[in-house]
Parts: C-alpha cells; sequence; structure tokens
C-alpha cells in the first residue's frame, strides 16, 4: 500500500531563511507526487507536481521539489522564506497510470516564519 | 463563482443525528472528490466520482456515511447518526477529468462539530 510520511509537524524558519520539508513516500509502483499548501481557513492549494517528467519541479511563489527515486522522497525546498509562507504544507501521492486521481495524502507540516 | 464552493462552512450538530453538506464543484469538471481532514487521521480520501460511472467509495469509514452526485454536478455527502469522531473538517476538491494529471481544486472545506 502507498504511504506518505512528512518528518517533522512543525518547522520553524527565520524570514530569508531557507525553507527545507520533508516527505518520503512508500510506493511499489512509480509515484505519482504532489505538494498542497493549506492557508488558515482557506481550501487546499497545488504548488507542484512530479509525474515522471523532470525530477526537479518548479511550483508557484518560488517552491520547488526534488524527486529522488533513490532515497523515496520529495523534499520541498524555497531559497529565502517569506513570512507569507506561513501555513500547513501536505505531501501527497497518487496510484500510476489508470488511477482515479485519488490522493494518499501527509500528516503535513505547519511552516511558521519568523521575522 | 469560478471555484469549488461548499455550504455550510460551519455545521453543528448532536450525536445521533443526521447531516448533509453540500459541494458545488468547478462548471464542466467532471470528476469529484471527497476528503475528511481531522486531527487524529489528517486528510483521507472518502470517495470518488467520475462521470456517470459507478462511484468509488472504497474510503467510506461506515455504512453511516453515503454521497450521491445529482446531474453530473452538485455533490451531496450525508452522514447518519453522527457520531463525535466524525468532527472533522469535510473538504470537496473537482478536476476536469480523473486522473494524476489533471490538478484538483478544493472547497474550503465545511467543518462539522458532533456534540
Amino acid at each position: 500500500a502507498q504511504s506518505v510520511t512528512q518528518l517533522g509537524s512543525h518547522v520553524s524558519v527565520s524570514e530569508g531563511a531557507l525553507v527545507l520539508l520533508r516527505c518520503n513516500y512508500s510506493s511499489s509502483v512509480p509515484p505519482y507526487l504532489f505538494w498542497y499548501v493549506q492557508y488558515p481557513n482557506q481550501g487546499l492549494q497545488l504548488l507542484l507536481k512530479y509525474t515522471s517528467a523532470a525530477t526537479l519541479v518548479k511550483g508557484i511563489n518560488g517552491f520547488e521539489a526534488e524527486f529522488k527515486k533513490s532515497e523515496t522522497s520529495f523534499h520541498l525546498t524555497k531559497p529565502s522564506a517569506h513570512m507569507s509562507d506561513a501555513a500547513e504544507y501536505f505531501c501527497a501521492v497518487s496510484y500510476g497510470s489508470g488511477n482515479t486521481g485519488k490522493l494518499i495524502f501527509g500528516q503535513g507540516t505547519t511552516l511558521q516564519v519568523k521575522p | 463563482g469560478a471555484g469549488v464552493s461548499q455550504s455550510p462552512s460551519n455545521k453543528v450538530t448532536e450525536k445521533g443525528k443526521d447531516v448533509e453538506l453540500r459541494c458545488d464543484p468547478i462548471s464542466g469538471h467532471t470528476a469529484l472528490y471527497w476528503y475528511r481532514q481531522s486531527l487524529g487521521q489528517g486528510l483521507e480520501f472518502l470517495i470518488y466520482f467520475q462521470g456517470n460511472s459507478a462511484p468509488d467509495k472504497s474510503g467510506l469509514p461506515s455504512d453511516r456515511f453515503s454521497a450521491e452526485r445529482t446531474g453530473g454536478s452538485v455533490s451531496t455527502l450525508t452522514i447518519q447518526r453522527t457520531q463525535q469522531e466524525d468532527s472533522a473538517v469535510y473538504l470537496c476538491a473537482s478536476s476536469q477529468t480523473s486522473g494524476v494529471y489533471n490538478e484538483q481544486f478544493f472547497g474550503p472545506g465545511t467543518r462539522l462539530t458532533v456534540l
């Protein structure tokens, strides 16, 4: 069965510092991987997705993630944190070809950005 | 509106009562998903509709939960004889069609509190 593990339920960084949110997946078939962001009292918004094209995926708001098959990881990074990046981030995986697109989510990581 | 809408935004009910949660997907989107976000379980897939195909109900936690989608558009999630463990935020998402290549757009959710 597929699963997603996000290391660290809370991450705190200073404004301008590197953001690194970790995600590892468990999958017996090639995965499709996603990062979503949830701002307070809002719905989930797609940041970026990996669907077996380039292993380095660039998303919105300066975020990017690198798919590393050997490490079964899909960590999310941003070179310089902004206060507006404070939110909850979810890594998700979906099944391979022929699937419905239903997502399996990690437990989420709350990002705090300190001034 | 242009996005996925859900109603009500908040619902407080007494244990044992039935509740109905509504989702209006983006016009023209044929795929519709329900997810549940709770403190103990994180974000979980509940049910999926694609066009006129039989829904994928594999994520529904018990037979107290059911959902329908009328006319390929609006969907209603019904929870019968609510229990306190049903308290959660129920999220609806839609996409143009099913599959990983199609971004899921999420609504703001319905926060259900069972007293």
